[in-house]
């Protein structure tokens, strides 16, 4: 069962654009995870959100966690081409058996075009 | 501080071999996750373990196994391989942080990339 829903799957840009990018679901997070990964490597780590509202900053990525915790969004000032790269949200649930578990979305792919 | 190590980075088999794939956790977390990424397909988890024990697995049929030893690295075994299992494979570590409240991080390995012919 696909609990993330990541929009848009492509998103193929020219240098200097913003972009946002939704991370959507029916179920409430603990908290949820924003990865970037780069073809080959393993996804990298980029923020945590944790509080319904929330929003932090990373120079010029912003990520906000919805009010009712079951969203999400990227937001990208200004992209350049190292931007480029597959944007997955992860959401922490509680499985049936109590334990916790991180549930991925598929992913956005991001290009930007110098 | 050194990141999540795998090995290796590549693994071709063919189909009815066995598999066997390892990982090293950042010093300090004792939490393994395995995951399997397939085109198209996202990240699937596959199985988590702490402290050696196996804490929790996804929809994974019996032939991926695992095991974590003492001192907290890994290995995740696939017995009969079949052409669909051909991926990447995604180990991750995982360290408690305390915000509002304590939640978890997890930090990937490069991956392995299982292709079976």
């Amino acid at each position: 069962t696909q609990l993330l829903e990541q929009s848009p799957q492509f998103l193929s840009i020219q240098e200097g654009e913003n972009l946002t990018v939704y991370c959507n679901s029916s179920s409430v997070f603990s908290s949820l995870q924003w990865y970037r990964q780069e073809p080959g490597e393993g996804p990298v780590l980029l923020v945590t959100v944790v509080t319904g509202g929330e929003v932090k900053k990373l120079k010029r990525l912003t990520f906000q966690f919805g009010d009712a915790r079951k969203d999400s969004s990227l937001h990208i000032t200004a992209a350049q081409p190292g931007d480029t790269g597959l944007y997955l949200c992860a959401g922490r649930t509680i499985t049936q058996g109590g334990s916790e578990k991180l549930v991925f979305g598929k992913g956005t792919k991001l290009t930007v075009n110098p | 501080e050194a990141g999540v190590t795998q090995s290796p980075t590549h693994l071709i088999k063919t189909r009815g071999q066995q598999a066997t794939l390892r990982c090293s956790p950042i010093s300090g977390h004792t939490s393994v996750y395995w995951y399997q990424q397939a085109l198209g397909l996202g990240l699937q988890f596959l199985l988590w373990y702490d402290e050696g024990e196996e804490r929790n697995r996804g929809n994974f049929p019996p032939r991926f196994s695992g095991r974590q030893f003492p001192n907290y690295s890994s290995e995740l075994n696939v017995n009969a391989l079949e052409l669909e299992d051909s991926a990447l494979y995604l180990c991750a570590s995982s360290s408690m942080v305390l915000a509002s409240y304590w939640y978890n991080e997890q930090f990937f390995g490069p991956g392995t990339r299982l292709t079976v012919l």
